[in-house]
């Protein structure tokens, strides 16, 4: 079975421009959560879905960042402008209710803003 | 936001060592989990844990979900060169979201 995939596995940019973050979930999964893992810390959750609708998007900075999960499979996060402190590894980690809602993380897309 | 204190925040042992490490939190969760996470890739599952008291083992590694439900305990015997990585309890609270841990990061000498 096929993990979590996300793309690019990095990306660096300039404070201010705009970057987007793709995920495509394990099939079947219908819960999808973004996490921003700031270096030397654990990762914390930003956004998550619950097939397409949003669950919890507290901690999600909406000033600048967004996140869509339109057909209730993959989803894109994006941040728009980017800031010196965004830079962090985006995680991305599915789950299924039938497997006990254990979520499983993709590998990551580390960002650097410069 | 809230994060659960583990601890040691990082160790070094040599290779065949046990090592103990510890997740603990001022909320009560209804299951903990422990992942590990090697550089450059995503937390991997290692145990989950879903009822007070349980004790659950996975091949060298053995987690215990506290009996207050506010604190978690993971053990490595023996340890090899590829036991090497940083160590997150998760604590879930409801149906769905995780509050992670600050982490151990564990470093093995050969």
């Amino acid at each position: 079975e096929a993990g979590v995939a996300q793309s690019p596995r990095y990306k660096i940019i300039e404070k201010r421009q705009s970057v987007a973050f793709w995920c495509n979930p394990i099939s079947g999964h219908a819960t999808l959560y973004w996490y921003q893992q700031i270096l030397g810390q654990g990762p914390k959750l930003l956004i998550q879905f619950q097939n397409n609708g949003v669950v919890d998007d507290s901690q999600l900075p909406k000033d600048r960042f967004s996140a869509e999960r339109l057909k209730g499979v993959d989803s894109t996060l994006k941040i728009q402008p980017a800031k010196l402190e965004d830079s962090a590894v985006y995680l991305c980690a599915s789950s299924s209710r039938l497997a006990k809602n254990i979520q499983y993380f993709g590998a990551g897309t580390r960002l650097s803003v410069l | 936001g809230q994060q659960l204190n583990q601890s040691p925040q990082s160790m070094f042992i040599q290779e065949g060592e046990d090592v103990s490490m510890n997740c603990t939190s001022s909320s009560i969760f209804n299951t903990w989990l422990w992942y590990k996470q090697d550089p450059g890739e995503g937390p991997v599952l290692l145990i989950a844990l879903y009822k007070a008291g349980e004790l659950t083992s996975n091949g060298r590694l053995t987690a215990q979900f506290g009996i207050t439900r506010k604190d978690s305990f993971l053990n490595i015997s023996a340890s090899i060169p590829s036991d090497v990585g940083i160590y997150f309890c998760a604590g879930q609270k409801g149906t769905y979201k995780y509050i992670f841990g600050t982490g151990t990061r564990l470093k093995v000498l050969a």
